[in-house]
């Protein structure tokens, strides 16, 4: 079975110090990986993603994410943290194929940066 | 604008009344999906639609209906609600279910939140 671990349930910074947003996974073959952001009575948002290729993943309003196989993990990371970047994020683990293309979300991580 | 759209964004009900939160998307994609979110739980997919009258379970389907009569709408249907199915439910859509559609990636709607007395 696929899962998601985000360890940390709130992440705090401050406005212009870089920022990490944690997150491992444990699934079946080469996964693809998401990062989806939610802001305050909205959907979810799609930020990044890693299927193949490059281990460092570029995505929206400046955010990043390095995939390390050995480690099992993909953590979302920006070098210069805003106010607006407060909000809901989540990871998310898919196998390739199989079960539905069933995605897997972690169960979250709360980002607040103040000034 | 492409999108999801739900309906009602908000509900307060009662125990054994009977509702529907309607899912509509205006892309053409194959693949729907519904989600409820609780704190510390994060997302967990309610059922699944690979395509028109293709549906299947995803992780906590008890208590939940659902139906794919027509390619852009998902309906998930509480036949009886109860105060456990008090959530955030999220509807979402994208393109594709063969080979390496698992790549593209998910449009979510902006949510129902459904309260169960």
């Amino acid at each position: 079975a696929q899962s998601v671990a985000q360890p940390e349930d709130q992440v705090n910074v401050a406005e212009g110090n870089p920022l990490t947003v944690k997150c491992t996974y444990s699934v079946s073959g080469n996964p693809y990986l998401f990062w989806y952001v939610q802001y305050p009575n909205r959907g979810l948002q799609f930020l990044l993603k890693y299927i193949t290729g490059d281990n460092l993943v570029k995505g929206s309003y400046g955010f990043e994410a390095e995939f390390n196989k050995s480690q099992t993990s993909f953590h979302l990371k920006k070098p210069s943290a805003l106010v607006s970047d407060s909000a809901l994020y989540f990871c998310a683990v898919r196998a390739p194929t199989g079960g539905g293309n069933k995605l897997t979300f972690g169960t979250g991580t709360q980002l607040k940066v103040e000034l | 604008e492409a999108q999801v759209t739900q309906n009602p964004r908000y509900l307060i009900t009662v125990t054994g009344k009977k509702l529907t939160v309607t899912c509509s998307q205006n892309m053409n994609h194959e693949y729907m999906s519904w989600y409820r979110q609780d704190p510390g739980l994060g997302l967990r997919q309610i059922y699944y639609s690979m395509n028109v009258e293709v549906t299947d379970k995803g992780d906590v389907p008890e208590g939940y209906k659902v139906s794919r009569k027509e390619k852009r709408n998902f309906p998930l249907i509480l036949e009886s609600p109860s105060p456990n199915q008090t959530s955030l439910y999220f509807c979402a859509s994208r393109q594709g279910t063969g080979g390496h559609s698992g790549a593209n990636v998910l449009t979510f709607g902006a949510g129902s939140r459904l309260t169960v007395l």
